[in-house]
């Protein structure tokens, strides 16, 4: 099946730092999602961005599919940033629903 | 819209108890999942029914048994409760299959002892 690469595993940043999430696939995708886990265990929609590029207030994303890698940028991070961002791609074929990477768990601190 | 829900949000078993997870959505979606998540790890597929009528296995089916009861209602049984099954279970739903997005409920833990 695809494989999903999360990078990098853990971050922790000062509040009002900038960072970059990398998410790597092995195969062509059809659906890319971004997600927050908060500390709750809640898991918000990010981004739907099989390709091109999103922005929504401090965070944005890119995938390009073509070299088969997605990055979601978070920029002036705040305490309430903080949880694991999973990446979630999706293909015609196999299970018909998301593959998951591990996540990257990141810590706000103030 | 309350988007997807599940009950209950928590509940412990002792191995051998059967029980039964809900998921209701409201976004009138064609497709629905069933995940499991466990400790440091991303989610992992136990069943989905890509639509009413349809249920297929996913990546860790074994354990799990699920009925698609009308459009909006996806449930996943547990018949012989087993403590490898102690995880926290997500549904989601998508408008139809892989192309759309997914939107998943709160999350139901559970605990077998």
């Amino acid at each position: 099946g695809i494989q999903v690469e999360q990078s990098p595993p853990d971050l922790i940043l000062q509040e009002g730092a900038n960072s970059t999430l990398r998410c790597n696939f092995s195969d062509s995708v059809n659906n890319l999602q971004w997600f927050h886990q908060n500390p709750w265990g809640q898991l918000i929609n990010l981004f739907y961005i099989p390709s091109g590029t999103k922005q929504n207030g401090r965070l944005s994303a890119t995938t390009v599919a073509t070299e088969r890698y997605s990055l979601l940028y978070i920029s002036s991070s705040q305490t309430t940033d903080s949880g694991v961002y999973f990446c979630a791609v999706g293909m015609n074929s196999g299970y018909s629903t998301l593959t998951f990477g591990k996540g990257t768990m990141l810590l706000v601190s103030p | 819209n309350a988007g997807v829900t599940q009950t209950p949000k928590f509940q412990v078993l002792k191995t051998g108890q059967s029980m039964t997870l809900q998921c209701a959505q409201d976004m009138n979606h064609n497709s629905m999942y069933w995940y499991r998540q466990d400790p440091g790890m991303g989610l992992r597929l136990i069943y989905y029914s890509a639509s009413e009528g349809t249920t297929d296995k996913g990546e860790v089916p074994n354990g799990y048994n699920v009925s698609r009861l009308n459009k909006r209602e996806f449930s996943l049984r547990l018949e012989s409760a087993a403590p490898s099954q102690t995880s926290v279970y997500f549904c989601a739903s998508a408008l139809a299959g892989t192309t759309y997005e997914q939107y998943f409920g709160p999350g139901t833990r559970l605990t077998v002892t």
